[in-house]
Formats: structure tokens, C-alpha cells, sequence
């Protein structure tokens, strides 16, 4: 595969249960972003790692979780979440975090979640 | 605050031509982006402008004027596949990207 994969595509959760995001990119890049994409609103950056190193936490509730294991791949993990965090979660990857130069991002398709 | 502007929908037929435009004010400026975003797809590159003018590129093209915080992209002979949501995204002087809430463009033949 190339690009970047993120699972599942789509997720229903309650807000007692525990779930994760999965993405992975095959493209050697070093900087690794979750977005979360809600209807008619800006793409809100929520994380950022670069080297597998935490740069940048967007002030995002503790509710959300990430891992980053390796440059590869990116987890968020979820737990007891609220309706409102219902919305498309999408994974980027980049050369490097600066995004100087015209260093632009590599999106995944989303994983779009619903929280009942 | 920083803010870019957009329209949140355009119409167009098939073979037309469209300008989406995208107003910023941001802090600091380092370079402004273009990205496509099918329907349920990842949102892929389209341009980048970082000093003033046009950047033509196939049937694309974007133009920049820092002076005016002014950009659009101009998509020439639209096909059908055109139809997609198109999003500004601006750079600010902390090298954070800024982003519009987008355009959604629908072509109907």
C-alpha cells in the first residue's frame, strides 16, 4: 500500500466505551498530524509528532489520547467520549513539522466517528 | 484573531470556468495552500503560493496578492470530477497552518 491507511473508515461508539484510530503511512515521511473535520467548519489541528515525539497538543481534552509507536504510525485513542466529538478524524503526514517550503501534507481518507 | 474567508458553496456547468476566492487575516504570512477534497476522500495537494501572481498548472491555477491577503484558484473546463469541496489554508508567522472552512463547488452538466 501506499499513502496513508487510517481504520477503521467509519465508527459508532457509546460514550462509556474505549476505541482507537489507526494510521500508518508508507511514504517515509517523519511528521505525523491528527485533524478532526467537523461539517462547514476549518480543519482543527489537535496533534502533532515529529520523530515519533509529541510537538504540538492543540489544548484537546484528555478524552482523546494519541500514540505514536514509530514515524509510521499514529494512534488516537478514545474514551468516554461526547456527541459533540462526533466528526471526521483525519491522519496527515509530512517531510518534516516546519512545514517550510511548500512541505505539504499528505492526508488519509478520515475515520468518521459517531458517538451515540 | 486569525481568519480565512471562503464561500461555503458554488455552483458551475460542466465545461465552464470558476474562480473560488479565499481572504486571510493572519499573522504573518508563509506561503498559502490549496487542497481537493472529494466526498468521503483525503483531502490531496493542489497548489502552493508564496510570492505574488499565478501559478498555472494544468487546468488549475492559483493566484496570490500578499498585500491584499487575496487568493483564489481558478479551475478552467470543469469536468464533472471537479465537484469536490476546495480548501485555503494559509501559513502563518509560526509556520501554523490556518485553515478555511472550505468551498464546496457542485458542476452540473
Amino acid at each position: 500500500e501506499t499513502g496513508v491507511t487510517q481504520t477503521p473508515r467509519h465508527l459508532v461508539m457509546g460514550m462509556t466505551n474505549k476505541k482507537s484510530l489507526k494510521c500508518e503511512q508508507h511514504l517515509g515521511h517523519n511528521a505525523m498530524y491528527w485533524y478532526k473535520q467537523s461539517a462547514k467548519k476549518p480543519l482543527e489541528l489537535m496533534f502533532v509528532y515529529n520523530f515519533k515525539e509529541q510537538t504540538e497538543n492543540n489544548s484537546v481534552p484528555s478524552r482523546f489520547s494519541p500514540e505514536c509507536p514509530n514515524s509510521s504510525h499514529l494512534f488516537l485513542h478514545l474514551h468516554t467520549l461526547q456527541p459533540e466529538d462526533s466528526a471526521l478524524y483525519l491522519c496527515a503526514s509530512s517531510q518534516g513539522d516546519s512545514l517550510s517550503g511548500a512541505n505539504v501534507l499528505t492526508f488519509g481518507a478520515g475515520s468518521r466517528l459517531t458517538v451515540l | 484573531g486569525q481568519n480565512i474567508d471562503q464561500p461555503t458553496e458554488m455552483t458551475a456547468t460542466e465545461g465552464a470556468i470558476v474562480q473560488i476566492n479565499c481572504t486571510y487575516q493572519t499573522s504573518g504570512f508563509n506561503g498559502l495552500f490549496w487542497y481537493q477534497q472529494h466526498a468521503g476522500e483525503a483531502p490531496t495537494f493542489l497548489s502552493y503560493n508564496v510570492l505574488d501572481g499565478l501559478e498555472e498548472k494544468g487546468r488549475f491555477s492559483s493566484f496570490l496578492s500578499r498585500s491584499k491577503g487575496y487568493s483564489y484558484l481558478l479551475l478552467k473546463e470543469l469536468q464533472m470530477k471537479d465537484s469536490a469541496s476546495y480548501l485555503c489554508a494559509v501559513r502563518d508567522s509560526n509556520y501554523q497552518l490556518i485553515w478555511g472552512a472550505g468551498t464546496k463547488l457542485i458542476i452540473k452538466p
